[in-house]
């Protein structure tokens, strides 16, 4: 258990639809990053959050936007879905940012959605 | 296309074999991470490597890093099914992780 909380663990939905999902990062740590895990696209680093405040930002697609709230939990909104926004939806938590040497990052068990 | 190429793509051996996966870039890192990823898991960090050259080890896992830092090496002694599990490369830049393919491991019994 990396105590990274995510939920739901599953999510099924139709196109054209919207979605939250929603991480508890582990306690202490202020950073919190999304990824995306397809069979096709690996595991794609989409943005991180550090204490509330966007640090840095990856392949996230403008119909996907994230925050991070004050008790430092994140949620990451998927809209008008599609077919192939279908993936694993890992959040990951760290005590501080990515830094030169690599942070430790604790990932959470995933979110699978399934868009139809 | 991927920042970092794994290879193999899938990898099956029978228990007691030894196993290398490789993980390959034309771009410098600051440091390199590997992963181990279970089916229904996140992954789950084995060791970071920070200085060119370097060599770690945890337990029968033998970590390397080029001396570039643009490459890197994983290499299992004495496979065991327990090891079973997709092997995940990923490099640190700029605030950033990118992540590699991964190699799927299946280690028979």
């Amino acid at each position: 258990d990396s105590g990274v909380t995510q939920t739901p663990k599953h999510l099924i939905t139709a196109t054209g639809q919207r979605v939250t999902l929603r991480c508890s990062p582990r306690s202490g740590d202020l950073s919190v990053y999304w990824y995306q895990q397809s069979l096709d696209q690996g595991l794609q680093f989409l943005i991180q959050y550090y204490n509330g405040e966007e640090r840095a930002k990856g392949n996230i697609l403008e119909r996907f936007s994230a925050q991070q709230f004050p008790d430092l939990h994140s949620e990451l909104n998927l809209s008008s879905l599609e077919l192939g926004d279908s993936a694993l939806y890992f959040c990951a938590s760290s005590v501080g940012t990515q830094g030169r040497l690599g942070e430790t990052q604790y990932f959470g068990p995933g979110t699978r959605l399934l868009v139809l | 296309t991927q920042l970092l190429e794994q290879s193999p793509q899938f990898l099956s051996i029978q228990e007691g074999e030894n196993l290398t996966v490789y993980c390959n870039s034309s771009s410098v890192f600051s440091s390199l991470q590997w992963y181990r990823q279970e089916p229904g898991e996140g992954p789950v960090l084995l060791v970071t490597v920070v200085t060119g050259g370097e060599v770690k080890k945890l337990k029968r896992l033998t970590f390397q890093f080029g001396d570039a830092r643009k490459d890197s090496s994983l290499h299992i002694t004495a496979a065991q099914p327990g090891d079973t599990g997709l092997y995940l490369c990923a490099g640190s830049n700029d605030y950033k992780l990118s992540f590699g393919a991964g190699t799927t491991v299946t280690v028979r019994a």
